[in-house]
């Protein structure tokens, strides 16, 4: 249990258009979801919390209308990296942190298995 | 301020045990995570420590946690090449569900 999927998993595209990454948890519903970001050989660097049904909240220094983040359901959130440009190439990883009295276990987050995005 | 440090690499024999260490900052987190991550992969959940303990174990896997100097290591034992990987910290700050994650280290596992 505790799964959590990231779709595309590898996207390339060119300097100016935009690109959506899909998270979904699929045996557990979410209450919350985090978006990552990881540089190469570096740690990850959290980007904003979304919870379901309200606005993302984003980590100081990350641009709101350059990364859209929407949860529309329990089980799904989206980022959108609008205009991407090449300095936006990056992993960009996802958490989802269990439903509140529900399993598995709200003590942890669940990752996704990343998504890499290479911006031409 | 949130920085949580790491050893950048370590080196094992296969079969011996590694210990990676991790100094973290707010001493009220309630929670602390160790997570593997392979090349091009996500981040696995090894394990987790609530902060009023000071050790969990889990098969091959020790965790020690000293509050009073905020340092947190993972044991490994009888590491084999498989356990090859980035092993990242992370720590939940209080009152929140964010975690700060470590600088990673780097486990190289030699045959």
């Amino acid at each position: 249990g505790a799964v959590v999927s990231q779709h595309p998993s590898r996207v390339i595209c060119k300097s100016g258009t935009s690109v959506k990454i899909e998270c979904r948890s699929l045996d557990f519903q979410a209450t919350t979801m985090f978006w990552y970001r990881q540089f190469p050989k570096q740690s990850l660097m959290l980007m904003a919390t979304s919870n379901e049904g309200s606005k993302a909240t984003y980590e100081q220094g990350v641009e709101k209308d350059k990364f859209l983040i929407n949860h529309a359901s329990l089980t799904l959130s989206t980022l959108t990296v609008t205009s991407a440009h090449p300095e936006d190439s990056s992993f960009y990883i996802c958490s989802a942190r269990p439903r509140t009295g529900g399993e598995p276990s709200t003590d942890t987050q669940y990752f996704g298995p990343g998504t890499r995005l290479t911006v031409l | 301020g949130e920085d949580v440090e790491q050893s950048l690499f370590l080196s094992v024999r296969e079969g011996d045990s590694s210990v990676i260490n991790c100094t973290y900052t707010d001493s009220s987190s309630t929670y602390l995570y160790w997570y593997k991550q392979e090349p091009g992969a996500g981040l696995q959940l090894l394990t987790y420590i609530f902060s009023n303990m000071d050790m969990k174990q889990d098969q091959r896997l020790t965790v020690l946690l000293n509050k009073k100097d905020k340092h947190l290591s993972l044991r490994i034992a009888d590491t084999q090449t498989g356990d090859s990987a980035i092993y990242f910290c992370a720590e939940r700050l209080s009152g929140t569900y964010k975690y700060i994650f470590g600088t990673g280290t780097r486990l190289k596992v030699l045959a």
